[in-house]
């Protein structure tokens, strides 16, 4: 069965450091990848996505980056977070177009 | 801009009772699906609707997408304080994307 695991589940950084979040997907081969933020609560806004290894789609301009170093790997980084990266973070995978997403447990990052 | 619009953005009711949450655009979906998460989790998918019309039953959740395929609603039966959580509907525009854009969100309570 697919599995995608997210890690870690909560994470406090101060202002000026840099990030990484990785999130791996088991059991299925060449997915769709998904970096999602969650601002309390409410709707989620995509940040990346791609439909393969070191195949980037940045939706919205910001201080993050991502990256695939493998097919079933999904890496978020920045050089140096700002209090409003603050948020909650899910990584996400679909295997087609209409089959929908399975999420992570998502990450809570607070920037402080 | 929003293009999926829910409502109401928070529902508290009392166990045993009928709701439904909808979910509109100006836009038309090629297919739709509804989540449910739980605080601190990722989201769940609960359903996929691709067709106009179509009506989906899961248990005690009934979810029908509008036939102009512009809007969606789903209607919950003797609500249960197992159904607590916040519901998000999420919509594929158009062909040859696999970007799903995800709607502000429908917080429900119900009471025991």
């Amino acid at each position: 069965s697919q599995t995608i695991h997210q890690w870690p589940a909560t994470l406090v950084q101060p202002v000026g450091s840099p990030l990484s979040l990785e999130c791996t997907v088991e059991g299925t081969s060449n997915p769709n990848l998904y970096w999602y933020r969650q601002a309390a609560g409410r709707g989620l806004q995509l940040l990346f996505y791609s439909v393969g290894i070191g195949q980037i789609s940045s939706e919205v301009p910001q201080n993050l980056s991502a990256s695939r170093p493998q097919d079933r790997q999904f890496i978020l980084s920045s050089k140096k977070l700002l209090l409003s990266d603050s948020g909650f973070y899910l990584c996400a995978w679909s295997v087609a177009r209409d089959y929908g997403y399975t999420f992570g447990s998502g990450t809570r990052l607070t920037v402080v | 801009t929003q293009l999926l619009e829910q409502s109401p953005q928070f529902l508290s009711i009392q166990e045993g009772e009928n709701l439904t949450v909808y979910c509109n655009s100006s836009s038309v979906f090629s297919s739709l699906q509804w989540y449910r998460q739980e605080p601190g989790e990722g989201p769940v998918l609960l359903v996929t609707v691709v067709t106009g019309g179509e009506v989906k039953k899961l248990k005690r959740l009934t979810f029908q997408f509008g036939d102009a395929r512009k809007d969606s609603s789903l209607h919950i039966t003797a609500a249960q304080p197992g159904d607590t959580g916040l519901y998000l509907c999420a919509g594929l525009r158009s062909s040859g994307t696999y970007k799903y854009i995800f709607g502000t969100g429908t917080r429900l309570k119900v009471l025991a």
